[in-house]
């Protein structure tokens, strides 16, 4: 299997742009995740969906941040406008089952953004 | 505000020595903690995991220690090497149902040659 996959890897934007990620996860898996990496706040979930349906957003930092599962291959994270402070690497991750029950959840390579 | 606090936060050792990484948390909820391993421009990927019910797991160089009174947890890496230089993931969740993990801060290991 391909893993997750995850574009583009880099991204360099002028602030107040919109940034647009993908994500395409493993064939199969049921659930997705969006992960933020900072070196401040570390490793922070910004939203996950099962079967396409948006579980839990409550991570989502602000109305700038939006994403969708249009289907169960591809997921798209979305920044309107973009601002400095939204720079990060961006990880898209997928998982078959609930984690709780030791099921592992599969990290993509992450999209490396950085708004200028 | 983490649930998982995870320490030192970069610890640096010689080939061939012991790594050690501590996390504690205090939801008594959590019941299954793996470990993740980051390198350098990649994602992070399961190392290990341990539900309370057992005290250490060991795969390889890699154990994990549990001490379910006390709520915490520990990675321990023998025979460090310097392949193993990667940030270092705690996590947990809480009951078979719980779709996500909650992630400790990470500490970054450097093996020395």
């Amino acid at each position: 299997d391909a893993g997750v996959i995850q574009s583009p890897r880099h991204e360099v934007t002028e602030m107040g742009q919109e940034v647009t990620l993908r994500c395409k996860p493993i064939s199969g898996h049921d659930y997705l995740f969006w992960y933020r990496q900072t070196m401040m706040r570390g490793l922070e979930l910004l939203i996950y969906f099962n079967n396409n349906v948006p579980i839990d957003d409550s991570g989502m930092p602000e109305d700038r941040f939006s994403a969708k599962m249009p289907n169960a291959s591809f997921s798209t994270l979305k920044i309107q406008p973009s601002e400095p402070r939204d720079s990060a690497v961006y990880f898209c991750a997928s998982s078959l089952g609930r984690v709780g029950s030791g099921n592992t959840i599969y990290f993509g390579e992450g999209s490396w953004l950085t708004v200028v | 505000q983490q649930q998982v606090k995870q320490s030192p936060q970069s610890l640096i050792v010689q080939k061939g020595g012991i790594s050690i990484i501590n996390c504690a948390y205090e939801n008594t909820a959590f019941d299954y903690f793996p470990w993740y391993q980051q390198f350098p421009g990649k994602g992070p990927a399961l190392l290990i995991a341990i539900r309370p019910d057992v005290s250490e797991k060991k795969e390889g160089r890699f154990t994990i220690s549990f001490n379910k009174s006390a709520k915490q947890f520990s990675l321990h890496i023998m025979d460090s090497q310097p392949g193993d230089s990667a940030t270092y993931f705690c996590a947990a969740s809480r009951g078979v149902n719980d779709y996500k993990l909650s992630f400790g801060a990470g500490t970054t290991v450097t093996v020395r040659a």
